[in-house]
Formats: C-alpha cells, sequence, structure tokens
C-alpha cells in the first residue's frame, strides 16, 4: 500500500531534550515535506526536500533541522525543543514535480507536546 | 508575500443542504489551487486541485470548486452535504515555476446537522 509513515504518533518530552521524528514514504517520491498545524493558524512548511541531500527552508524553519540522506526518508530533528513547538506535525511527500504532478500525500501526523 | 483566507472558521449546514465553503489567494504569479480534507484524527487527503483550463473543477466525494481569477478565489462546493463530510477542509496555493513551497489557509471546520 502506497503511504507515508511517521513515527512517532505521539511524544511528550521535556524542554531541551533532543528527538527526531521519522518520516518514510514507500512511493519513490522525490519531494518531501515537513509541516506544523496549529489552530487558528493551518498548516506551515518547515522544511521541504526536493530530493536526496538537496533541502531547504519553509517559512517556520526555526529550532528544526531535517536530513535527507535517502530518498524514501526524511526525518524531522528538534535539537533543543521549547513548549511553542508544541504542535501537530504532518510530513507529505509528491512525486518530482517536473512531471506535472503536485498532489502531495500526507502522513497521518505525529502530535508532539513539549513541557 | 503570498497570502490564503479562509474567511469562516466554523459552518454548520443541515444535512442535504448545500455547501460552499471561501478560499481567497494573494499570489503574484499563476496559482496551483487546492482543497485538502482533515477528518479527525486523521492526516490530510487532497479533494480537487486546479493547474490550468477549465476553471470548474471536479474533485472526490461530490466536490467541485471554481477558480475564479478576477475576485482571486476558489470556493469548494457540493450540492448535497452527508453527514460524513464533516471534517476540517483546507484552501492551499502553490506557485507554478516553484514547485516546492505550498500555502495553506488556516482552514474550516465543517458542522453538519442530522
Amino acid at each position: 500500500e502506497a503511504q507515508v509513515t511517521q513515527n512517532p504518533r505521539y511524544l511528550i518530552t521535556v524542554t531541551g531534550k533532543k528527538l527526531t521524528v521519522t518520516c518514510s514514504q514507500n512511493m519513490n517520491h522525490e519531494y518531501m515535506s515537513w509541516y506544523r498545524q496549529d489552530p487558528g493558524l493551518g498548516l506551515r512548511q518547515i522544511y521541504y526536500s526536493m530530493n536526496v541531500e538537496v533541502t531547504d527552508k519553509g517559512d517556520v524553519p526555526e529550532g528544526y533541522k531535517v536530513s535527507r540522506k535517502e530518498k524514501r526518508n526524511f526525518p524531522l530533528i528538534l535539537e533543543s525543543p521549547s513548549p511553542n513547538q508544541t504542535s501537530l506535525y504532518f510530513c507529505a511527500s509528491s512525486p518530482n514535480r517536473g512531471q506535472g504532478t503536485y498532489e502531495q500525500y500526507f502522513g497521518p501526523g505525529t502530535r508532539l507536546t513539549v513541557t | 508575500a503570498q497570502s490564503v483566507t479562509q474567511p469562516d472558521i466554523h459552518i454548520t449546514v443541515s444535512e442535504g443542504a448545500s455547501l460552499e465553503l471561501r478560499c481567497n489567494y494573494s499570489y503574484g504569479a499563476t496559482p496551483y489551487l487546492f482543497w485538502y480534507v482533515q477528518s479527525p484524527g486523521q492526516g490530510l487527503q487532497l479533494l480537487l486541485k486546479y493547474f490550468s483550463g477549465d476553471t470548474l473543477v471536479q474533485g472526490i466525494k461530490g466536490f467541485e470548486a471554481e477558480f475564479k481569477r478576477s475576485q482571486s478565489s476558489f470556493n469548494l462546493r457540493k450540492p448535497s452535504v452527508h453527514w460524513s463530510d464533516a471534517a476540517e477542509y483546507f484552501c492551499a496555493v502553490g506557485r507554478a515555476g516553484n514547485f516546492n513551497k505550498f500555502y495553506f489557509g488556516s482552514g474550516t471546520k465543517l458542522n453538519v446537522k442530522p
């Protein structure tokens, strides 16, 4: 089944404790992206990756890191989480834009609470 | 700066009634437009998209949307709402020629009365 998976689905952590949220897709998509969703703000793009070893900032990259060492994986790293990073996080993937397809496939979300 | 506005935070309609969800965008270039639906506890699912051509696009689950360039709008419609349509709906904009950045509206939560 074609899908985007995220782990963990739920995470409660404390301020300053490094964490990683994994994202994996099995559709051989070039493009992957991370979003955070906050009430009243919709989804805001954190980082995106156009292919392996190619990443760039979205609109709200502060406090986050990403890497793309393999095509299927795009982990989101919070080196020193703070309470303002409490949010619902979504990973998405999409085929090569040059093929004229821009539909994003979303993962189920990761609810992160930082105390 | 690019922005997407969904002016209605909550909408309640009766089952069987028609529905229109509003979306306005601010974008300097030719936009690519999307509507996504998010059911409670779920990820986002694409309902429909507009890239070019016919300004009235059909999507899944009986939804349609109309692109009106003069009004910078891309409103979502459904002629008869079902209880299972209760969810949150997001309008999104991508930029033609820059395929990497997307902007989402703040969402409209739809409640369906029996």
